[in-house]
C-alpha cells in the first residue's frame, strides 16, 4: 500500500525563522517519485520539486531545500529565512503507478 | 504558454441534478488527472487518463461519477444525481507523460450542491 504522512497539521513561525515541513512515505515499490506542491490562499496548486527514488542527493533552490532519506522514508522540506509570502498549505506526494497526496501542512509566517 | 484551465470556476446545483465539469490541459500533455479536494484535505485521486483511455479510474467514488477524454485533450467529469456530499473543489491536472512527471494543476471548479 502507498501512503504519505504529513504529521504537522499547522505550523506558525515568525518571519525570518527557518522551518522544516516533514513528509514520511510508505511504498513497496523500488521505483517511485516524490513531489512537493504549494497551495497558496488563491487555491491553485504549484509544483515545487520532483525527486526519483534513485537520487538521494539533497537539493537547494534559493531559500528552499529538500532532504531525501530512503533509510527513513522521508522527504523533508526546509524554508530558510521564511517570508510572509511563504504562507500556504504545502503538500507532499508520492507516485508509483498513481499519485498519492498527503493531507498537507498549513504554514503561517507572521510578520 | 497557457496552463491548465477549468470551467466553470464555480457551479451551484440542486441535489439530484446532473453536472459537467470541463478541463483543458496543457497542450502536448498526454496524461490528465481529476482530483477532488474537500476543505482541509489533500487532493483525493479520482481518475487518470493516458491519452484517450482511462488508465486508472479506481478513485471514482461510485457509478454516479464518470469522465471522458474523447480526443486525448479536453476532458469532462460528469456527475449524475448530485448529492450534497459531492460538494468540493474538483481539480484537474496534466503532466507530460504518466505518473513519473510533475503535474500542473488548474484553478479548480468549486461545486456546491444545495
Amino acid at each position: 500500500a502507498q501512503k504519505v504522512t504529513q504529521a504537522q497539521t499547522e505550523i506558525s513561525v515568525v518571519e525570518k525563522e527557518d522551518v522544516t515541513l516533514d513528509c514520511v512515505y510508505e511504498t513497496r515499490d523500488t521505483t517511485y517519485y516524490l513531489f512537493w506542491y504549494k497551495q497558496p490562499p488563491s487555491g491553485e496548486l504549484v509544483f515545487l520539486i520532483r525527486r526519483n527514488s534513485f537520487d538521494e542527493q539533497n537539493e537547494i533552490s534559493g531559500r528552499y531545500s529538500w532532504n531525501f532519506q530512503k533509510s527513513t522514508s522521508s522527504f523533508n522540506f526546509t524554508i530558510t529565512a521564511s517570508q510572509v509570502v511563504d504562507s500556504a498549505v504545502y503538500f507532499c506526494a508520492l507516485s508509483t503507478y498513481k499519485y498519492i497526496f498527503g493531507t498537507g501542512t498549513r504554514l503561517k509566517v507572521l510578520a | 504558454g497557457a496552463g491548465v484551465s477549468q470551467t466553470p470556476s464555480n457551479k451551484v446545483t440542486e441535489k439530484g441534478k446532473y453536472v459537467e465539469l470541463r478541463c483543458d490541459p496543457i497542450s502536448g500533455h498526454t496524461a490528465l488527472y481529476w482530483y477532488r479536494q474537500s476543505l482541509g484535505q489533500g487532493p483525493e485521486f479520482l481518475i487518470y487518463f493516458q491519452g484517450t483511455g482511462a488508465a486508472d479510474d479506481s478513485g471514482l467514488p461510485n457509478d454516479r461519477f464518470f469522465a471522458v477524454r474523447p480526443e486525448g485533450s479536453v476532458s469532462t467529469l460528469k456527475i449524475q444525481r448530485t448529492e450534497r456530499g459531492d460538494s468540493a473543489v474538483y481539480l484537474c491536472a496534466s503532466s507530460l507523460d504518466g505518473t513519473s512527471y510533475e503535474q500542473y494543476f488548474g484553478p479548480g471548479t468549486r461545486l456546491t450542491v444545495t
